[in-house]
């Protein structure tokens, strides 16, 4: 198992603004995931964090708006720039080995006035 | 066709009863699939794995149909503490697939 910490836990930011969330897992994974997730909604996966190269995004969200870096196995930021109150959401990052299990970090809980 | 599809919820039911969950999913080359558990503001963790073959935890029974691609879960003699919302999650290669969920209620 991996026990996933993310920091901040909350923020409250003003529009037009950036945040970086951090991810740090407890051991080395394979893969690292980041997540939004809207109140009373699923989750919709933003990107894979790709070790030492570029995040793969999914169709909808682009590298300007949430540049993610994963300089090694067991950490990731995502930084949510030029934020507006569409953004405010909950992100949570996940980590694990391919298409098995993911543990998931506690989230961080964003709010965008 | 959405990529994974739950039954819409909530569920209420009375403690002691067997409530089931359905899921759908689109992807025939989907590879892995799991039920993960939400908690009201927490974040999800794995229930348990869906194998072609079924498996069983406690009271908890999961089943996959590759040629219908479909996948539920069985809670028998359900518990104040199983109120959670159920995601069913569907994996490719390198991503995870979440459906919207399905809230559980279950009251004294």
């Amino acid at each position: 198992s991996a026990v996933i910490s993310q920091k901040p836990s909350r923020d409250i930011c003003q529009r037009g603004t950036s945040l970086t969330i951090q991810c740090q897992v407890d051991s080395q994974v394979t893969m690292m995931f980041w997540y939004r997730q809207q109140p009373g909604q699923s989750l919709t996966l933003i990107a894979t964090a790709n070790q030492g190269s570029e995040a793969t995004y999914e169709s909808g969200f682009v590298i300007d708006k949430f540049p993610i870096s994963r300089p090694n196995l067991t950490f990731s930021t995502l930084t949510v720039s030029n934020m507006s109150p569409e953004d405010s959401s909950i992100y949570l990052c996940s980590g694990g080995s391919g298409s098995y299990e993911q543990y998931f970090g506690p989230g961080t809980r964003l709010t965008v006035t | 066709r959405k990529e994974v599809e739950q039954d819409p919820g909530p569920f209420n039911v009375p403690e002691g009863a067997t409530v089931a969950f359905n899921c759908t999913y689109s992807n025939s080359a989907s590879q892995s699939f799991f039920w993960y558990r939400q908690d009201c503001r927490k974040e999800p963790k794995l229930l348990m794995s869906v194998y072609s073959s079924g498996n069983e935890d406690g009271r908890f029974t999961a089943q996959l149909n590759r040629a219908s691609q479909y996948i539920s879960l069985l809670i028998r003699d359900s518990k104040l503490s199983d109120s959670a919302t159920y995601l069913c999650v569907v994996t490719g290669y390198s991503t995870l697939t979440f459906g919207k969920g399905t809230m559980l209620l279950v009251s004294p």
